[in-house]
Order: structure tokens, then sequence, then C-alpha cells
């Protein structure tokens, strides 16, 4: 099973708003409401940002949200800050084969 | 509050096995599954199983079945994974990380770097 494909790069200026796509198959993405976005910055482990297409954990601000059409997901940031400058990754439920991770995208605040 | 400690880093020939630790506290370890989630230098992150600690059954990643085991030990808390016939592109940083039972992961170990090299 491949990986989920993400953009590898997405930019933004402080104060904007920035979307990231991450398109599976109907196997995936498409099949389970399981979708979750982690947020790495460089040397550290990955932090949940968001879960089951579009829930939050606590402590993660509300400029995060999630939504989902058909096989694609997608983390929006608003309002986008210094410290949002990280890799993103999103992972889905696959059925009988586990999780599966996208490729991860860079987001660079401009 | 949730910790899961890793092992210190390994350098292993190509070849050989690895065994990776991660002693979990701050919570009930059998009321949670766990995860194995690996990442090559400068590179995605990478599933590759899950274990019920109270039940021992895992589910492996298909790349890695055969070649890995994710074993648990209830009277310390702690969770193993063994990684066998290692090569170049094994080179890793291993992280152990917590099911929230909300089909995502909500705590994650400091990682075990893993590195293959003759």
């Amino acid at each position: 099973q491949s990986a989920l494909t993400q953009p590898p790069s997405a930019s933004g200026s402080p104060g904007q708003s920035v979307t990231i796509s991450c398109t599976g198959t109907s196997s995936d993405v498409g099949g389970y409401n399981y979708v979750s976005w982690y947020q790495q910055h460089p040397g550290k482990a990955p932090k949940l940002m968001i879960y089951e297409v579009s829930k939050r954990p606590s402590g993660v601000p509300d400029r995060f949200s999630g939504s989902k059409s058909g096989n694609t997901a997608s983390l929006t940031v608003s309002g986008l800050q210094a410290e949002d400058e990280a890799d993103y990754y999103c992972s889905s439920y696959a059925g009988s084969i586990g999780w599966l991770f996208g490729g991860g995208t860079k987001l660079t605040v401009l | 509050q949730v910790q899961l400690v890793q092992s210190g880093a390994e350098v292993e020939k190509p070849g050989a096995s690895v065994k990776v630790s991660c002693k979990a506290s701050g919570y009930t370890f059998t009321s949670y599954n766990l995860h194995w989630v690996r990442q090559a230098p400068g590179q995605g992150l990478e599933w590759m199983g899950i274990i019920d600690p109270r039940s021992a059954s895992p589910t492996y990643a298909p790349k890695f079945q055969g070649r890995v085991t994710m074993t648990r030990d209830t009277s310390t808390s702690t969770l193993y994974m063994e990684l066998s016939s290692l090569r170049s592109e094994d080179t890793a940083m291993y992280y152990c990380a917590r099911d929230s039972s909300d089909w995502c992961i909500d705590y994650w170990g400091q990682g075990t770097l893993v590195t293959v090299s003759s």
C-alpha cells in the first residue's frame, strides 16, 4: 500500500491561511473518518493536531482545522504564525493493513 | 503524566538484528494499544505496526511482515520491537507511540536512532 499523497511544500505570510491536502483511496481516507494530522518541528517527535478528520485535541489552537471530501482530506491553518513553520503529516486508518502516513508537507511562513 | 521512554541509540551491521525498548508510565499500560513508527533521515513517517498490550496480539504493516516482532512485558510496562535482517535502508529514528483509542496517536516516545552500517 502506497503512502498518502501530500504536496511537498506549502507557504504563506503571517496572518494568511494555508491549506494542505492529503489524497488517498476509498480503502483509507475515503473509507473511514479516521484521518489525523501531525505537526513535527526539526529534531522533535510529532504532535497530534487533528483527529477523526476535524476534531482538535485539547490545547491545539482553533486556527487549525480539518475536513474531508471523498478520498482527499485537508488541513487548514488560519492566521499563520511563525511557530506554525514545521512539517505536517496526515495519517489514515486503512483497515486490515493498519495505518498509512502521507509523505509530509513542509510549511514555510514567509 | 504519560511518558514513553525509549532505549538508547544503536549501531548494527547489515544482516544483524536490533531490539528497541519503550517503557510506559503515567497510565494503565494494558488500556491502550501501542504503535511503532519510523522515520529515515530527512524522510517522512512510516507506520510499522501496532500491538494490543492486553492480548500481546500484533498487527504488522505488510512491508515489515516476517522481519519485525513486537512484544511486551506487562510486569514492567515495557514494549519491545525487534527488526531482523537489517539493511542500510533501515537506518532511521524509531518511535513508539500510544494509540489514543480515537484512531490516532496521542503520545510519542523520544525516538531511538538505529544506524545500520558496515
